[in-house]
């Protein structure tokens, strides 16, 4: 069975600083599908950044950028220049490509304080 | 376009009561998947459903818990005689057809049980 292990409960950055959150996972699959969800104190689970397995390239989504490292089965979240709204509970989610619907694996998630 | 509407917001429910939680997927999508937030947890995937049937259902617990989403109205996920250790986050997300990972999530319910 695949596990998403998210190490850091909790971080902190300064506004405007960069942060990396870490993610690990295990699985036995080579096709897959990477994420990373954002949950402000709203409880809205949030789409920040989705990489597929088989790209080399790592997703960048604007201040939001991936390094993924397949073969230590590593996906960490880098937030650049980070912003007061950037505060909230992020989750490492995994899901495999075997299936043909969107059942979807979470980390415990790590809790993101932003200090003005 | 709305987006998934997921009510009640709360619910707060003595111990031995029904629970009963509604979501409305998106316009146009046949998938409804939920899930499980307990305290301090991620998401921990219960049941997915399409229209009349359940597909994979490995997550639900196996007693109290019952899902649905027939051909007319929203998906009900039914937890029967309610005890403390249900109380929980508990989000829809709905997804289209034949599209990988078109995911978008409720709000959620969050269940109280007292």
């Amino acid at each position: 069975a695949q596990t998403v292990t998210q190490s850091q409960p909790e971080m902190s950055v300064q506004e405007a600083e960069t942060v990396t959150l870490s993610c690990t996972y295990d699985t036995s699959e080579s096709d897959y599908y990477l994420f990373w969800y954002k949950q402000p104190p709203s409880r809205q689970m949030i789409l920040v950044i989705r990489q597929e397995a088989y790209k080399q390239q790592n997703a960048t989504e604007n201040r939001f950028s991936v390094n993924f490292q397949k073969a230590a089965k590593s996906f960490s979240l880098k937030i650049s220049d980070s912003q007061l709204g950037d505060a909230a509970m992020y989750f490492c989610a995994y899901r495999s490509a075997k299936t043909s619907y969107d059942k979807v694996i979470f980390g415990p998630g790590t809790s993101l304080s932003v200090i003005p | 376009n709305a987006g998934v509407m997921q009510n009640p917001r709360h619910l707060v429910r003595r111990r031995g009561q029904e629970a009963r939680l509604r979501c409305s997927p998106m316009k146009g999508h046949s998938h409804v998947y939920w899930y499980r937030q307990l305290p301090e947890e991620g998401l921990k995937f219960m049941v997915y459903l399409q229209k009349e049937n359940i597909i994979d259902e490995s997550g639900m617990p196996k007693e109290r818990f019952s899902a649905e989403f027939p051909k007319e109205g929203p998906s009900i996920l039914r937890i029967q005689q309610v005890v403390r250790g249900d109380s929980a986050a508990y989000f829809c997300a709905s997804s289209p057809p034949n599209r990988v990972y078109g995911y978008t999530f409720g709000s959620g319910t969050r269940l109280t049980v007292v």
